[in-house]
């Protein structure tokens, strides 16, 4: 099992909605990533779970909330966003932690609308 | 300030033909550089990396190519075929930081039969 598996693969919701977006992988890899990509822009590192722990949170704001149950999962909570949080947001997962030159693996993404 | 920089949006290439993508990098730190593939409603898809202490890799009809002096690297795609249309991604890491992968804004590549 090669894949990194995202979902929903797409939500709507609205400024005062709570939703979570999930991504689960079984390849044994023990760094995971979510990024956020606007259209015809590059993805954005938002956070790094390294063997189960936060290392990287790249100053997002505190309306994403990301959760690692285990070393195969990875959620990001999301609580009164605003409507320029319309994004596709990849979750990707890597072999070993950040730092070791590892290539990650990308899902194929949750697109979200906020209304 | 971009760390890694794809100037071409787009590139149009007829089938069986050479098609070459291009990257810059400004941050001499970093060691290690990936090439990533995207379709449409799809997350990247790795194709092939290069380490600074290499200049050359190549797997299968991908070759990437570095010039750590000019601090540009290349991705050649011999011979082109029409499902390699998709966007591609260069992305830059140091293995010394944290190991943050930067990405450039990409470039659309369409191989026309």
């Amino acid at each position: 099992d090669t894949e990194v598996t995202q979902t929903p693969k797409h939500l709507v919701m609205g400024m005062t909605n709570k939703k979570s977006l999930k991504c689960e992988q079984h390849m044994g890899h023990r760094a995971m990533y979510w990024y956020k990509q606007k259209a015809k822009k590059p993805p954005e590192l938002m956070f790094v779970y390294s063997y189960e722990k936060l290392s990287i949170n790249e100053s997002v704001p505190s309306r994403f909330s990301p959760e690692c149950p285990n070393s195969s999962l990875l959620n990001l909570h999301l609580h009164a966003l605003q409507p320029e949080d319309s994004a596709l947001y990849l979750c990707a997962s890597s072999q070993d932690r950040p730092g070791t030159n590892e290539k990650l693996f990308f899902g194929s993404g949750t697109q979200l609308s906020v209304l | 300030d971009q760390q890694v920089k794809q100037n071409s949006p787009s590139l149009s290439v007829q089938e069986g033909r050479i098609s070459i993508l291009n990257c810059d990098y400004t941050n001499s730190m970093f060691d290690y550089f990936l090439w990533y593939k995207k379709y449409p409603a799809e997350g990247p898809t790795f194709l092939i990396s290069i380490s600074s202490i290499k200049d050359k890799n190549e797997d299968g009809r991908f070759t990437v190519f570095l010039n750590k002096s000019a601090k540009h690297l290349s991705l050649h795609i011999v011979p082109s075929q029409p499902g390699d249309s998709a966007v591609y991604f260069c992305a830059a890491s140091s293995g010394g930081s944290q190991g943050n992968l930067i990405f450039g804004k990409g470039t659309k590549l369409s191989v026309k039969p």
